[in-house]
C-alpha cells in the first residue's frame, strides 16, 4: 500500500532559521509531488509542484527537492519568519492512480 | 489566479439528514477530486470524477456518497443520511489532466459538524 510519510511531526524554530522538513515514499513510480500550506481550520494551498523527472523547484525562500530512487523529499525553507508557522503537508501522485497520498504533516512554529 | 470555490464554508446539520456540498472547479479542469480531512487526522480521498463518471473512489466512499456534476461548473458531494462520524473538513480539488506536470488545486473547504 503506498504511503506518505513526513517527519518531524512537530518543530519550533526562533525567527531566522532556515529549516528542513522531510518527506518519504514507498514507491518510486510517481507522476509528481506536491508541498502545500494548511493553516489551522483551513484550506490547503499548493506551495511547489516537482514533477517526477526534476530533481527540484523553487519559489521564493522555498525550495523543493526530489530523489524518487531513494523516496524521499524535503523542503527547504530560508530565514523563516513567524508568518510561516503553518502546517506543511507532502502529497505524492503515484502513478497508475487517479489520486494524492498525504502525509501527516509537519506543524512548523516559528517564533518571533 | 483561478481558485476552486466551496460553499458553504460551515454546514452543521443533525445526525440522518441529508447535506449535499457544492464546489466550482476552475473552468478548464477536466478532473474533479473530493477528499476528507478528519480533526487531527490526514487529508483522505474520497473520489475523483471524470467525464461525467466516477473514475476511482476509496472505502469510504459507500453508498451513503454520491457525486454529481448538474451542469457546466458545478460539482457536488452528496452524503445522503449523516453521522457522527462524518464530521470532517471537506475539501474539492480539481486538475488539468493527470500527467506529471499537472497539480491539484483544492478549495478551501467546508467544515461539516454532524450533531
Amino acid at each position: 500500500k503506498q504511503e506518505v510519510t513526513q517527519i518531524p511531526a512537530a518543530l519550533s524554530v526562533p525567527e531566522g532559521e532556515n529549516l528542513v522538513l522531510n518527506c518519504s515514499f514507498t514507491d518510486s513510480a510517481i507522476y509528481n509531488l506536491q508541498w502545500f500550506r494548511q493553516d489551522p481550520g483551513k484550506g490547503l494551498t499548493s506551495l511547489l509542484l516537482i514533477q517526477s523527472s526534476q530533481r527540484e523547484q523553487t519559489s521564493g525562500r522555498l525550495n523543493a527537492s526530489l530523489d524518487k530512487s531513494s523516496g524521499r523529499s524535503t523542503l527547504y525553507i530560508a530565514a523563516s519568519q513567524p508568518g510561516d508557522s503553518a502546517t506543511y503537508l507532502c502529497a505524492v501522485w503515484y502513478a497508475g492512480y487517479s489520486t494524492l497520498t498525504f502525509g501527516k504533516g509537519t506543524m512548523l512554529l516559528v517564533s518571533p | 489566479e483561478p481558485e476552486v470555490t466551496q460553499t458553504p464554508s460551515h454546514q452543521v446539520t443533525q445526525m440522518g439528514q441529508e447535506v449535499i456540498l457544492r464546489c466550482v472547479p476552475i473552468s478548464n479542469h477536466l478532473y474533479f477530486y473530493w477528499y476528507r480531512q478528519i480533526l487531527g487526522q490526514k487529508v483522505e480521498f474520497l473520489v475523483s470524477f471524470y467525464n461525467n463518471e466516477i473514475s476511482e473512489k476509496s472505502e469510504i466512499f459507500d453508498d451513503q456518497f454520491s457525486v454529481e456534476r448538474p451542469d457546466g461548473s458545478n460539482f457536488t458531494l452528496k452524503i445522503r443520511s449523516t453521522k457522527l462520524e462524518d464530521s470532517a473538513m471537506y475539501f474539492c480539488a480539481s486538475s488539468e489532466g493527470v500527467q506529471s506536470n499537472y497539480g491539484y488545486t483544492f478549495g478551501s473547504g467546508t467544515r461539516l459538524t454532524v450533531v
